[in-house]
């Protein structure tokens, strides 16, 4: 396993279209998060799945963005109608449910860009 | 690459120097606090992590040590090394569900 992984590194959109990012997380992770970050500000949370079920939505996510897990493995975040605003690096990470050490690791990211 | 650390503080230290980074935090219900490392265009990479019923903690050329009192966390990095150059940030965990909040970043410059 070589932990968490996400597809594409680089997205460039034009404003108005439809974007899917993909995140395969550690294995064993039972718990998966997406994050957003915009320059110079750390990571800011999205929502979490455990298993297959979206357990909580930060109120940063409007309608016009929609997390799954459909399997309890991979997740997908899709923004509809993308706006300038939305323009961040989007950032999964996958923990354990609980234990001595969560194992909270981040993936790289993946970049969109909306013009 | 991505720029990460556009105006965050920043600490300039030596090389073989030690670095402190400090942060302060907000729920005094939290119980869990992790510092993560992230290099331009990557991903936040974990350093260590450090639980409330704790004051210190080491790791390899790392110490993390944790105030209660007046919620306040410093990441101390022994022999700082050019590879040490990156953002660094704080998190802390407040519910039973994971979620992390993160502070506002300290950008680490090494000089040689």
């Amino acid at each position: 396993d070589t932990g968490v992984s996400q597809n594409p590194r680089h997205k460039i959109t034009k404003r108005g279209q439809n974007v899917t990012f993909r995140c395969d997380p550690i294995s064993e992770h039972n718990r998966l998060y997406w994050y957003r970050q915009t320059l110079g500000q750390g990571p800011e949370f999205l929502t979490y799945f455990q298993n297959e079920a979206q357990l909580e939505k930060s109120r940063l996510l409007s309608d016009r963005f929609s997390a799954e897990r459909p399997k309890g493995s991979f997740s997908t975040l899709e923004i509809q109608r993308t706006e300038q605003g939305d323009s961040a690096m989007y950032l999964c990470a996958s923990s354990l449910e609980q234990g001595v050490n969560y194992g909270y690791t981040f993936g790289s990211g993946t970049r969109l860009t909306v013009v | 690459g991505e720029n990460v650390g556009l105006h965050l503080p920043t600490l300039s230290v030596q090389e073989g120097d030690n670095s402190i980074i400090n942060c302060a935090y907000s729920n005094s219900a939290s119980d869990y606090f992790i510092w993560y490392k992230q290099e331009s265009g990557k991903g936040p990479q974990f350093i260590i992590d450090i639980r409330s019923n704790m004051d210190k903690r080491q790791g390899q050329r790392v110490t993390v040590l944790l105030n209660k009192t007046v919620k306040h966390l410093s990441l101390q990095i022994a022999a700082t090394q050019p590879g040490d150059s990156a953002v660094y940030f704080c998190a802390e965990k407040r519910d039973a569900g994971n979620k992390l909040t993160f502070g506002g970043g300290t950008r680490v410059l090494v000089k040689p």
